[in-house]
């Protein structure tokens, strides 16, 4: 069965630098995809990045880019020149071919300003 | 374009009663996906439909819910004899296919048993 671990619950940036939000994942399919999800205090849900298998090269969008290190099992999210506008609660999610999606149970993360 | 919307937005009911939620997909998209999400919690998979295919069913927690989609489109999550456990934001979503695609999520219900 696939299982997402992020072991943060709650995570403080200060606004303009840098933050890493940690994803495991477990899963002996070879074929998924990785997705990073943002949830704002009004409650839709964002789609931010995604990153398959098989990529090669980590994937970027914008400010945010994913850390994937297949060998560990590891999909870490990264925001860049962190805004006041990304405090949120963050989803890190796996599918598998012909499966359901796998949500992690989120990182709450703050912006200080 | 539309994304996906859900209706209503808020329901309240009476514990016992029965609930039906709406869910219109992104047009298109043939996989489409109920969740929960109580407050403060991460997101319980409730059930996931894939084109034509039989849906899975596995994350329904009890036999009172029930979900069903028309026409490769629509869904429909009812939940009969509510409970006030089953208070909870609703979450409905929809990819292109069943394959690799990111999911766009509706504004959710929000429902609330009394």
């Amino acid at each position: 069965a696939q299982k997402i671990t992020q072991t943060q619950p709650g995570m403080f940036v200060q606004e303009k630098e840098a933050v890493t939000l940690d994803c495991t994942y477990d899963t002996s399919d070879q074929s998924y995809g990785l997705f990073w999800y943002k949830q704002p205090s009004s409650g839709e849900m964002i789609f931010l990045i995604y990153q398959g298998s098989y990529d090669e090269q980590n994937a970027t969008e914008g400010r945010y880019s994913l850390n994937f290190q297949k060998a560990r099992k590891s999909a870490n999210l990264v925001i860049s020149a962190s805004q006041l506008g990304d405090s949120a609660m963050y989803f890190c999610a796996m599918k598998v071919y012909g499966q359901n999606f796998v949500f992690g149970p989120g990182t709450r993360l703050s912006v200080l300003p | 374009g539309a994304g996906v919307s859900q209706s209503p937005s808020n329901k309240v009911t009476e514990k016992g009663k029965d609930v039906e939620l709406r869910c219109d997909p992104i047009s298109g998209h043939t996989a489409l996906y109920w969740y929960r999400q109580s407050l403060g919690q991460g997101l319980e998979f409730l059930i996931y439909f894939q084109g034509n295919s039989a849906p899975d069913k596995s994350g329904l927690p009890s036999d009172r819910f029930s979900a069903e989609r028309t026409g490769g489109s629509v869904s429909t999550l009812t939940i009969q004899r509510t409970q006030q456990e089953d208070s909870a934001v609703y979450l409905c979503a929809s990819s292109l296919t069943g394959v690799l695609h990111e999911q766009y999520f509706g504004p959710g219900t929000r429902l609330t048993v009394t």
